[in-house]
């Protein structure tokens, strides 16, 4: 499959900002995925981006595509305590193949 | 609205036993479906996927199979369990207006 990178770790303070990074490698890909995993549970969608757009917005959630340097972000705003989790980035492409990334766990302190 | 369902969500089994993970949609017809298995690592692993009734494409070689006998149902199996063969299993399928990708509850599989 195709590579898809994330940090496995970030820590942010309550009511501060959160941006998650990724970074992929197919260049065939045609929409890019944010999802949540909460513990023990499935993986929530949260947004998508379209690989031709640079930036979606959806209330709290800011998306971010470099398609040059193949970098995706999400940004968080306002982040809550409910917002600790697990963030996978994930790719798709004409195939209907869809790659995850190692997801980053975001932690909220209170 | 359309929902997936996953069965057992929790199994325990031991090694060499055989298994069996169902998945069902609700909704829809002819969906894209996807097995997907997440390790400890928490990384996602692309099991199989099948585009239709009797089509599977395997990603990964490993004692574990799948089959597609109706549209909306898709099945995860293995004749015998290894200890590597422990994680959470996660079926999803694509719809909505741009093919996104959603999921299961997820089953937890521990093999002894």
């Amino acid at each position: 499959g195709e590579d898809v990178e994330q940090s496995l770790f970030l820590s942010v303070r309550e009511g501060d900002s959160s941006v998650i990074n990724c970074t992929y490698t197919d260049s065939s890909s045609t929409y890019l995925y944010w999802y949540k995993q909460e513990p023990g549970a499935g993986l929530q969608l949260l947004t998508y981006i379209f690989s031709n757009m640079d930036m979606k917005q959806d209330q709290r959630l800011t998306v971010l595509l470099n398609k040059k340097d193949k970098h995706l972000s999400l940004r968080i705003a306002d982040t809550q305590t409910g917002d600790s989790a697990i963030y996978f980035c994930a790719e798709g492409n004409t195939g209907n193949q869809f790659y995850f990334g190692t997801g980053t766990s975001l932690t909220v302190i209170p | 609205s359309q929902t997936i369902h996953q069965w057992p969500a929790t199994l325990v089994q031991p090694v060499g036993s055989p298994l069996s993970l169902e998945c069902t949609v609700e909704g829809t017809s002819n969906p894209n479906l996807y097995w997907y298995r997440q390790a400890a690592g928490r990384g996602l692993q692309l099991l199989f996927y099948s585009v239709g009734i009797g089509q599977i494409s395997s990603e990964v070689p490993q004692n574990l199979s799948a089959s597609r006998p109706q549209d909306r149902q898709f099945i995860l199996s293995s004749k015998k369990l290894l200890l590597s063969d422990s994680g959470f299993y996660l079926c999803a399928w694509t719809g909505g207006v741009d093919g996104e990708l959603f999921f299961g509850e997820g089953s937890r599989l521990t093999v002894l």
